[in-house]
């Protein structure tokens, strides 16, 4: 299924590097979102963006720093990370509404060291 | 109270089983409603929206009882590709259908 790609899929970092993850949704939606899922967490949901414009930042750290470019694509730009940070990120879209539900990307899975 | 409430199992079930998973709520606002089915490392797949007349998708039954705040999904004639967890998600309040919470997920394997 190709309806919502996510790039890279893995990705490994040290603390002071600068990383962008990538994520594109092919079904005309309008909203799009930002999900951390860690082990034993349920997923925490970090940014929304409806027609390009964030609507929610759920008190996101600073190091990490979503950008949506058009209602298609959105980025979330990584710099000093921390160990604790290592988790699967999840970029979701959706109608403008919500209404019908979210639907993911295969996420990227990123580790700190 | 958590926001949003699974039982996490594992359920172990064999095959042509039924087995069925309550996910409670606490905001008596919230108005969507969904289940998604997550396999290991991969990401959760939409399952079913939860409507408020319950609906059926082939094995697949959701139901909402809004009064006493909980979610139910039933599968019947269990298969080994059900083997997955469940993820249930609610959305915040009223106004705000894009904010979901999520529960924890239930556990489900279905044994040959």
């Amino acid at each position: 299924e190709t309806g919502v790609t996510q790039t890279p899929r893995h990705l490994v970092m040290g603390m002071t590097n600068k990383k962008s993850l990538k994520c594109e949704q092919h079904l005309g939606h309008n909203a799009m979102y930002w999900y951390k899922q860690s082990a034993k967490k349920p997923l925490e949901l970090m940014f929304v963006y409806n027609f390009k414009e964030q609507t929610e930042n759920n008190s996101v750290p600073s190091r990490f720093s979503p950008e949506c470019p058009n209602s298609s694509h959105l980025f979330l730009h990584l710099h000093t990370l921390q160990p604790e940070d290592s988790a699967l990120y999840l970029c979701a879209s959706s109608q403008s509404s919500g209404r019908d539900g979210q639907y993911f990307g295969p996420g990227t899975r990123l580790t700190v060291t | 109270r958590k926001e949003v409430e699974q039982d996490p199992g594992p359920f172990n079930v064999p095959e042509g089983a039924t087995v069925a998973f309550n996910c409670t709520y606490s905001n008596s606002a919230s108005q969507s409603f969904f289940w998604y089915r997550q396999d290991c490392r991969k990401e959760p797949k939409l399952l079913m929206s939860v409507y408020s007349s319950g609906n059926e998708d082939g094995r697949f039954t959701a139901q909402l009882n809004r009064a006493s705040q909980y979610i139910s999904l039933l599968i019947r004639d269990s298969k080994l590709s059900d083997s997955a967890t469940y993820l249930c998600a609610v959305s915040l309040n009223a106004g705000n259908n894009r904010k979901l919470i999520w529960g924890l997920g239930t556990s489900l394997a279905v044994n040959p």
